[in-house]
């Protein structure tokens, strides 16, 4: 068990650029999670997947923002024209779901210039 | 009534001490409480969870106590050390949500050699 991997760690990208990030979740946790935290806050809850559906979105989670898990496997996450409100620490977690606990990744930090 | 609201936003303590980290919550159908430590950038760990049918947990020096009737969690955090200085978060999610969580604001913790 290697935990929950996402890449890349860091990201620095131009106001208006599109980026893209990656999770990949404990293998056999069904539930996959991305959340986002900024400086001094709590994370935030932007969107769910059981398997490869795509289950809640955050109001957070604008139309520039789509997320998707082909397969059931790992996920990302896109970020189109990106803005400098979307600095911040982009988390993804995984579970089994049920009361077994979320496990979290290590993050990736993106800064908008 | 979404939020959980937690408190004190720091805490300094000597070594030994045991540093109480408080939250409450207002939604009586959160159903499960999991406190997570996070480390300068990283990603939060799962450090123990409750659920309301139970009035405290121990895991190790971590300890969990609930108030069902005052709608209040804390954390205590018994013989503390100085690699315990972290951000404690606390969290719920909701009874028969898809078990996304709502975070607390951090609890910036700094032990004392």
């Amino acid at each position: 068990d290697t935990g929950v991997s996402q890449n890349p760690r860091h990201k620095i990208t131009k106001r208006g650029q599109n980026v893209t990030f990656r999770c990949d979740p404990i293998s056999e946790h069904n539930r996959l999670y991305w959340y986002r935290q900024t400086l001094g806050q709590g994370p935030e809850f932007l969107t769910y997947f059981q398997n490869e559906a795509q289950l809640e979105k955050s109001r957070l989670l604008s139309d520039r923002f789509s997320a998707e898990r082909p397969k059931g496997s790992f996920s990302t996450l896109e970020i189109q024209r990106t803005e400098q409100g979307d600095s911040a620490m982009y988390l993804c977690a995984s579970s089994l779901g049920g009361f077994r606990g979320q496990y979290f990744g290590p993050g990736t930090r993106l800064t908008v210039l | 009534q979404q939020q959980v609201k937690q408190s004190p936003q720091s805490l300094i303590v000597q070594k030994g001490g045991i540093p109480i980290i408080n939250c409450a919550y207002e939604n009586t159908a959160f159903d499960y409480f999991p406190w997570y430590q996070q480390f300068p950038g990283k990603g939060p760990a799962l450090l123990i969870a409750i659920r309301p049918d139970v009035s405290e947990k121990k895991e190790g020096r971590f300890t969990i106590s609930f108030n069902k009737s005052a709608k209040q969690f804390s954390l205590h955090i018994m013989d503390s050390q100085p690699g315990d200085s972290a951000t404690y978060f606390c969290a719920a999610s909701i009874r028969g949500s898809q078990g996304n969580l709502i975070f607390g604001k951090g609890t910036k913790l700094s032990v004392k050699p």
